[in-house]
């Protein structure tokens, strides 16, 4: 079946634009996560969607960062005011909310800001 | 601190040989551990979970040792489509299924 998708795969961006990362995760998959991998560095929490419940945006590094998910399926996390710093891969997994609860990656994104 | 450490590498090692990783964790408090690798410039892929009986499979064996807060990756008779990153991974106790991960630990099969 089909993997987790995101888009863009590659994005690159001036300092101080916003931009919008998209994550469709495994269909039936309730928890979608958001990470992000700087070179160099492990992947970072970000974010975490499960069913209806209100998000644990705990890992997120600044207000600057946001992300929604809607019909419980897609996720779009924005950047707004981007800075250098935040150039990375910005991973987005899902999975089961019980059972198995395997975190499926999808390909990333790569961010660039100028 | 961090809270999962995991020596870089790389490691080089010749194919058919026999390669381990280890990992340390600080939070005492995980329960759920996990090695992911991960090729270059793609995601990271589960590779298995770590039980406290140990487990293996196949070439791969994994072990916890709980009161070390220690995990350790065994690769028997390497080949060289091992050659990736792996990465220890450590579930975040609070909720949630969030993952702490190691910067990973580089390993090249050669022949």
């Amino acid at each position: 079946g089909a993997g987790v998708s995101q888009s863009p795969s590659n994005k690159v961006t001036e300092k101080g634009k916003d931009v919008e990362l998209r994550c469709d995760p495994i269909s039936g998959h309730t928890a979608l996560y958001w990470y992000r991998q700087s070179l160099g560095q492990g992947l970072e929490f970000l974010i975490y969607f499960q069913g209806n419940s209100a998000p644990d945006k705990s890992g997120l590094p600044s207000d600057r960062f946001s992300a929604e998910r809607t019909g419980g399926s897609v996720s779009t996390l924005t950047i707004q005011r981007t800075q250098q710093e935040d150039s990375a891969v910005y991973l987005c997994a899902s999975s089961l909310a019980g059972g198995d609860r395997t975190q499926y990656f999808g390909p990333g994104t790569r961010l660039t800001v100028l | 601190r961090k809270e999962v450490e995991q020596d870089p590498g790389p490691f080089n090692v010749p194919e058919g040989a026999t390669v381990a990783f280890n990992c340390t964790y600080s939070n005492s408090a995980s329960q759920s551990f996990f090695w992911y690798r991960q090729d270059c410039r793609k995601e990271p892929k589960l590779l298995m979970s770590v039980y406290s009986s140990g487990n293996e499979d196949g070439r791969f064996t994994a072990q916890l040792n709980r009161a070390s807060q220690y995990i350790s990756l065994l690769i028997r008779d390497s080949k060289l489509s091992d050659s990736a990153t792996y990465l220890c991974v450590v579930n975040r106790p609070g909720g949630g299924n969030k993952l702490t991960f190691g910067t990973g630990t580089q390993l090249k099969v050669e022949l």
